[in-house]
């Protein structure tokens, strides 16, 4: 079955450490998302990547890190600079960059900080 | 900014009856407009969408839309317990980069906390 894949479902970071999170898709998607999700918030945006070694900060990058060296995978890497860390965290996939296509996401990772 | 509202609700509806969702948009541009539904826990699930002024049916959910009035609905009819989740409303946006780029993506609503009343 096609869909997207994140991993973990439950991390924990400790102080200064980067942890990163795994998105895979088997959409054939050019478009890829993450998201961060706090209590009683909505979705924002934190990177996207229309194509593949190209990539973009979204509305909260700082903190944040991603690469694109595949069409199935987008990694998010929270370093130590980011601050307040725990959240639930989303990525989604899109056909294409155009703005009608509706994006479809994984099942999340929550990171907590230990 | 562009900005998707929502009422946060709770909006408590009893079973069997209809389930009414509203969402207003601030970006005139936006063109595409999608609901999805989240169970507490739970990542989002697309449910419907809708791109052109007017209704939109599929099974017990219709889409309303009027861009004149920046305005999309969700009707639930007969609803289900199973219904109970959180809305979100999510409109189509050009965001404006560095360098003079751009790129389009989605601009989502806080949600609505929707509760079905046995």
């Amino acid at each position: 079955d096609g869909g997207i894949t994140q991993s973990p479902k439950y991390l924990f970071r400790k102080e200064g450490q980067n942890v990163t999170l795994s998105c895979e898709q088997n959409l054939n998607h050019d478009a890829m998302y993450w998201y961060r999700q706090d209590p009683g918030q909505g979705l924002r945006l934190i990177y996207y990547s229309q194509i593949v070694n190209d990539f973009q900060k979204g509305d909260i990058a700082e903190g944040y890190s991603v690469s694109r060296e595949k069409k199935e995978s987008f990694p998010l890497t929270v370093t130590s600079a980011q601050k307040n860390p725990t959240a639930f965290y989303l990525c989604a996939s899109s056909l294409d960059r155009v703005g009608n296509q509706p994006q479809h996401f994984g099942d999340g990772t929550r990171l907590s900080i230990l | 900014q562009k900005e998707v509202e929502q009422n946060s609700g709770p909006l408590s509806v009893p079973e069997g009856a209809i389930a009414s969702l509203n969402c207003t948009y601030s970006d005139r541009g936006s063109q595409s407009f999608f609901w999805y539904r989240q169970y507490s826990g739970k990542s989002p699930e697309l449910i419907m969408f809708i791109y052109s002024n007017g209704d939109k049916e599929d099974g017990r959910f219709t889409a309303q839309l009027n861009k004149a009035s920046q305005y999309v609905s969700l009707l639930i009819r007969d609803s289900q317990p199973s219904d109970s989740a959180t809305y979100l409303c999510a409109a189509d946006s050009y965001f404006r980069l560095g360098a003079g780029g751009g790129a389009d993506g989605l601009t989502f609503g806080k949600g609505t906390h929707l509760i079905i009343q046995p």
